[in-house]
């Protein structure tokens, strides 16, 4: 049982547009997400993420928005850069978690075009 | 820094043998981790642990041993490797209680394949 999913496997974009990736999740209980970008042979890195108080969190290009409502969320790069092109996993947080144990998602791959 | 190191980075085994991946960080982070990537699956969380002498049982933990004896060791024993251990591990590491930030540092993977 997939708690938290992305749909699209892939997705291309052409520099300098925007890209956004989604995620949804199923379990009510997570209250804190993020996003990690990875590229090929390396870990992992911390992008940017979201408390379930919020809507809305922006940190430069990236911008991630959270529907709870809707068990959704998305983050949008503005302006997309040949430099984006990774692997980009959402992950979820349990209410009341005070550590990294997280559930992710299966990734999306991003192609930003030049 | 050296942050998260892993070790080994490629690792082949034959069925039935035995096995341990190495993680070590230098942060004085209180909780540790090790997670599996399989294409289509993403990362599933295997074991973790949130400080010396307590580990915990993820999402996938069968097959596989942790133990926590100091803050910055958290070694992951293959007991008796099987294909379907054929994945790329990632231990991680970050804050607890009130300096986590949602952050988890990973190390740069450890890739097995089981023959």
């Amino acid at each position: 049982d997939q708690q938290v999913k992305q749909n699209s496997p892939s997705l291309s974009v052409q520099e300098g547009r925007i890209s956004i990736l989604n995620c949804d999740y199923t379990n009510s209980m997570f209250d804190y997400f993020l996003w990690y970008k990875k590229y090929p042979a390396e870990g992992p890195t911390f992008l940017i993420s979201i408390s379930s108080i919020k809507d809305k969190n922006e940190d430069g290009r990236f911008t991630v928005f959270l529907n709870k409502s809707a068990k959704h969320l998305s983050l949008h790069i503005v302006p997309s850069q040949p430099g984006d092109s990774a692997v980009y996993f959402c992950a979820a947080a349990a209410g009341g978690t005070s550590y990294g144990k997280l559930t992710f998602g299966q990734g999306t791959i991003l192609t930003v075009h030049p | 820094n050296a942050g998260v190191t892993q070790t080994p980075k490629f690792q082949v085994l034959k069925t039935g043998q035995s096995m341990t991946l190495q993680c070590a960080q230098d942060m004085n982070h209180e909780y540790m981790s090790w997670y599996r990537q399989d294409p289509g699956m993403g990362l599933r969380l295997i074991h973790y642990s949130v400080g010396a002498g307590i580990t915990d049982q993820g999402e996938v933990p069968n097959g596989y041993n942790v133990s926590r004896s100091t803050t910055e060791d958290f070694p992951l024993r293959l007991l008796s490797a099987a294909p379907s251990q054929t994945s790329v591990y990632f231990c991680a590491s970050s804050f607890s209680g009130d300096f986590w930030t949602g952050e988890l540092f990973f190390g740069e993977g450890s890739r097995l394949t089981v023959l």
